[in-house]
């Protein structure tokens, strides 16, 4: 059962242009979100999060929006720079505690 | 600050052999997570470990066994492998139980099962 999900494996995108990233999760306990990039040969890095309380929070070129009615999250990236050419994992956390329920990541490819 | 290692980057077993990954988690942090990261897939929580004791526990049988010691260093070992265990293995250390921004994660060990 996969309780977060990630329908898009890959997304490509022109460098300066915008880049949505999409993540729907099932589970109603998930109150903590968090975005993940993870290049080859390195551990994923954390990237921003967001609160079930929030339904929007910024970081520089980084943007998280919540639809909690929706079970969707997404991240915006812009501009779009080939440095941010990488694997993106959504990941979901109930309650306290570290335990990550991770989606299956989209690939982004920013072409210069 | 030091970052998480992982040993070794890559091994080949054969199934039914037993397996011992190893972590250093970043200095100071007393919680270590275990994930494993099937081709294809987002990375699968296996364990906590939280000053020693196991602090959780994902969907994975016993023979995904544990251990952390008190310098920061932690073991992953898996006993009587399967095919299906080839996968990279993530730990991620954080400085606490409650600290999932700060969870900072390893390159992973590259687990292949013949």
């Amino acid at each position: 059962d996969q309780q977060v999900k990630q329908n898009s494996p890959s997304l490509s995108v022109q460098e300066g242009r915008i880049s949505i990233l999409n993540c729907d999760y099932t589970n109603s306990m998930f109150d903590y979100f968090l975005w993940y990039k993870k290049y080859p040969a390195e551990g994923p890095t954390f990237l921003i999060s967001i609160s079930s309380i929030k339904d929007k929070n910024e970081d520089g070129r980084f943007t998280v929006f919540l639809n909690k009615s929706a079970k969707h999250l997404s991240l915006h990236i812009v501009p779009s720079q080939p440095g941010d050419s990488a694997v993106y994992f959504c990941a979901a956390r109930s309650g306290s505690g570290d335990k990550l329920t991770f989606g299956t990541g989209t690939r982004l490819a920013v072409r210069p | 600050e030091t970052g998480v290692t992982q040993s070794p980057t890559h091994l080949i077993k054969t199934r039914g052999q037993q397996v011992t990954l190893r972590c250093s988690s970043q200095s100071g942090h007393n919680t270590v997570s275990w994930y494993q990261q099937a081709l294809g897939q987002g990375p699968q929580f296996i364990f906590q470990y939280y000053r020693e004791e196991e602090n959780g526990r994902g969907n994975f049988p016993p023979r995904f066994s544990g251990l952390q010691f008190p310098n920061y260093s932690s073991e992953l070992n898996v006993n009587a492998l399967e095919l299906d265990d080839s996968a990279l293995y993530l730990c991620a250390s954080s400085p606490g139980t409650s600290y999932a921004d700060t969870q900072y994660f390893g390159p992973g060990t590259r687990l292949t099962v013949l």
